[in-house]
């Protein structure tokens, strides 16, 4: 199996900053990897595919990056909206493994 | 609009056993894998099981293999997940999620609201 481990855990930030959270795989995954938002109660809703691709309707501040083993998620410009928990996913090949999460909290 | 509606979530004995539905519109269902990924309570996101369009191939974590099936019956566009031997540790929220056509591998852009699976006695 292919692991996923996002750093931080947790995040503290405020409205307007720019944020970046990593998600390493165990071993190469390509191009592979996705991001998930999820907000308490709810269920996930994609960012990105393809490690940099964004999801239709995602707003631009939103940006994925990397190859191979090592990916970013980056926000720029923070929205009050965007204090959530955020997952990585590898799409590469089964299981289809997520990193544990980052919470983004409100500094 | 593309919906997803989870059904079938209840409280269930340890060693007992649940089938979950997941009822799809708004898309043609079989043109489309889906999968089904739970989430624990407080925990992180965990996928479960895929099947391709047709059902003819299903794939499953090592957590559940043995002891969870996958299905679809594309005639009702419904998906299927038949959990049997559970255990304390298999409660949680279970979600079906769409897999977009022609990708590499399987990512979901389209989710439903989960249905609570608690293994209790």
């Amino acid at each position: 199996d292919i692991q996923m481990t996002q750093s931080p855990s947790t995040l503290s930030a405020s409205v307007g900053d720019r944020v970046t959270i990593t998600c390493r795989a165990s071993q190469s995954i390509s191009r592979w990897l996705a991001w998930y938002q999820q907000k308490p109660g709810k269920a996930p809703k994609l960012l990105i595919y393809e490690a940099s691709t964004l999801e239709s309707g995602v707003p631009s501040r939103f940006s994925g990056s990397g190859s191979g083993t090592e990916f970013t998620l980056t926000i720029t410009s923070l929205q009050p909206d965007d204090f959530a928990t955020y997952y990585c996913q590898q799409h590469n090949s089964y299981d289809y493994n997520f990193g544990q999460g980052t919470k983004l909290e409100i500094k | 609009e593309v919906q997803l509606l989870e059904s079938g979530g209840d409280l269930a004995p340890p060693g007992g056993s649940l089938r979950l539905s997941c009822a799809a519109s708004g898309f043609t269902f079989s043109r489309n894998p889906m999968s089904w990924v739970r989430q624990a309570p407080g925990k992180g996101l965990e996928w479960l099981s895929a099947i391709n369009g047709i059902g003819t191939n299903k794939y499953y974590a090592d957590a559940v293999k043995g002891r969870f099936t996958i299905s679809r019956d594309n005639s009702k566009s419904t998906l299927y997940l038949q959990l049997n031997s559970l255990r304390a540790e298999d409660t949680a929220v279970y979600y079906c999620a769409r897999d977009p056509e022609g990708t590499h591998g399987d990512y979901f852009d389209c989710w439903g609201q989960g249905t609570l699976v608690t293994v209790s006695s």
